[in-house]
């Protein structure tokens, strides 16, 4: 069975500094791994995913995160936060090809940009 | 373009009644999901629909939960009779194709079971 895990409920960083979000994933097959932010009464908005190839992926809003397959992971990073990314940050994992199209989702994890 | 439109926004019920979500997809978009997400949790997929065809049904409730797409465009979600436990943001989202495509998220529907 595939399953997420992002092992913070919370991050606060300061505006200007670098944030990592962790994610970490388990699956039988090959994953394509992506992050999704979801701001206060919102629904989820894609930011990037891999599916293949170079294992670090640019999204949007400056976010980029790396694929490390012998680590199992796929954090979510960020070289300068803003206070507008305080928002909740979602990691998928579909493992391909076993589990069908079914998309499985972590907890979440708050991030609390500081000015 | 225009994004997947969900409706209502909020809708607060007594347990043991009904209540129906509607979602309408990204023009063009085959693939539809319906998520549960409870507070302090990720979304869970309840049903998949490629066109007007159920793709996996295997985490919805079927004693109380019923979702159709009958012409491969909208969508409703249905629970009957609503439990406590089913209050929760009910997610639609739709993608292009299928497995290998990014799903788009419309704003959900806050259900509130009294």
């Amino acid at each position: 069975a595939q399953s997420v895990a992002q092992p913070e409920d919370q991050v606060n960083v300061a505006e200007g500094n670098p944030l990592t979000v962790k994610c970490t994933y388990s699956v039988s097959g090959n994953p394509y791994l992506f992050w999704y932010v979801q701001y206060p009464n919102r629904g989820l908005q894609f930011l990037l995913k891999y599916i293949t190839g170079d294992n670090l992926v640019k999204g949007s809003y400056g976010f980029e995160a790396e694929f490390n397959k012998s680590q199992t992971s796929f954090h979510l990073k960020k070289p300068s936060a803003l206070v507008s990314d305080s928002a909740l940050y979602f990691c998928a994992v579909r493992d391909m090809p076993n589990a069908g199209n079914m998309l499985t989702f972590g907890g979440g994890t708050r991030l609390m940009v500081k000015p | 373009e225009a994004g997947v439109a969900q409706s209502p926004r909020y809708k607060i019920i007594e347990k043991r009644q009904s209540v129906a979500f509607w979602c309408n997809p990204i023009s063009g978009h085959a693939t539809l999901y319906w998520y549960q997400q409870i507070l302090g949790q990720g979304p869970k997929l309840l049903i998949q629909f490629q066109n007007n065809g159920v793709v996996d049904d295997s985490q919805l409730p079927k004693d109380r939960f019923s979702a159709e797409r009958l012409k491969g465009v909208d969508s409703t979600l249905k629970i009957q009779p609503a439990k406590l436990e089913d209050s929760a943001v009910y997610l639609c989202a739709s993608s292009f194709r299928d497995i290998t495509d990014t799903q788009y998220f419309g704003p959900g529907t806050r259900l509130t079971v009294l």
